[in-house]
């Protein structure tokens, strides 16, 4: 059974600050990996797509990367600012069409 | 990218009634996929719909409690029925698109 783990659950950062968010899952057979954001109270919002065959992706200042053989993506945010503040989950999909298993998730503070 | 509309975005709901969600996509999409996600926890999938066939639904979620309806590749509901308070939650539809899933803004219940 698939289960995703992300570290650290909070993190509280200043303004300007490079920071690493981590997600770690037990089955390495997965499809792809998604990074969502998600504001207080609302949906998500896709931020990075990366599939099995892929080692990183980019978006402006987002970079994803994905280990699978290690079972680990992680998200690092470049000179984070405070209307970066949201929660960010990591899912993965173990085939195109099927469920995805969501993390807990890791609510990032920016304090200007 | 998918538009995904929900309606409503939130209510308040007695106890015993029950709430029908709306999930209108854009173009049309083969699955679409319901979650639940109960505050402080991350997301759980309920069930995924399919167009002219009934829902699959995953363990621990029932289609008495969760009945849903997919009359079209752009439409689906979601009742939740006679609700609890054990039912406040926040309910996503999703969809996938060239493998990348995408998820509506979310219907907050709270069952008093």
């Amino acid at each position: 059974k698939q289960e995703v783990t992300q570290i650290p659950a909070a993190l509280s950062v200043p303004e300007g600050e490079n920071l690493v968010l981590n997600c770690s899952f037990t089955d390495s057979a997965i499809y792809n990996l998604q990074w969502f954001r998600q504001d207080p109270g609302k949906g998500l919002t896709s931020l990075l797509l990366i599939q099995s065959s892929q080692r990183e992706q980019t978006s402006g200042r987002l970079n994803a990367s994905l280990d699978k053989s290690s079972g680990r993506s992680t998200l690092y945010i470049a000179a984070s600012q405070p209307g970066d503040s949201a929660t960010y989950l990591c899912a993965v999909s173990s085939n195109q069409g099927g469920k995805l298993i969501f993390g807990q998730g890791t609510e990032l503070s920016v304090k200007p | 990218s998918a538009v995904i509309s929900q309606k409503p975005s939130r209510d308040i709901c007695q106890r015993g009634t029950s709430l029908t969600i709306q999930c209108q996509v854009d173009s049309q999409v083969t699955m679409m996929f319901w979650y639940r996600q109960q505050p402080g926890q991350s997301l759980t999938l309920i069930a995924t719909a399919n167009q002219g066939s009934e829902a699959t639904y995953e363990s621990g979620f029932v289609i008495d409690k969760f009945p849903i309806s997919r009359p079209n590749l752009t439409f689906s509901t979601l009742t939740v029925s006679n609700m609890s308070p054990e039912d406040s939650s926040i309910y996503l539809c999703s969809v996938e698109r060239s493998t990348e899933a995408f998820f509506g803004q979310g219907t907050r219940l709270t069952v008093v």
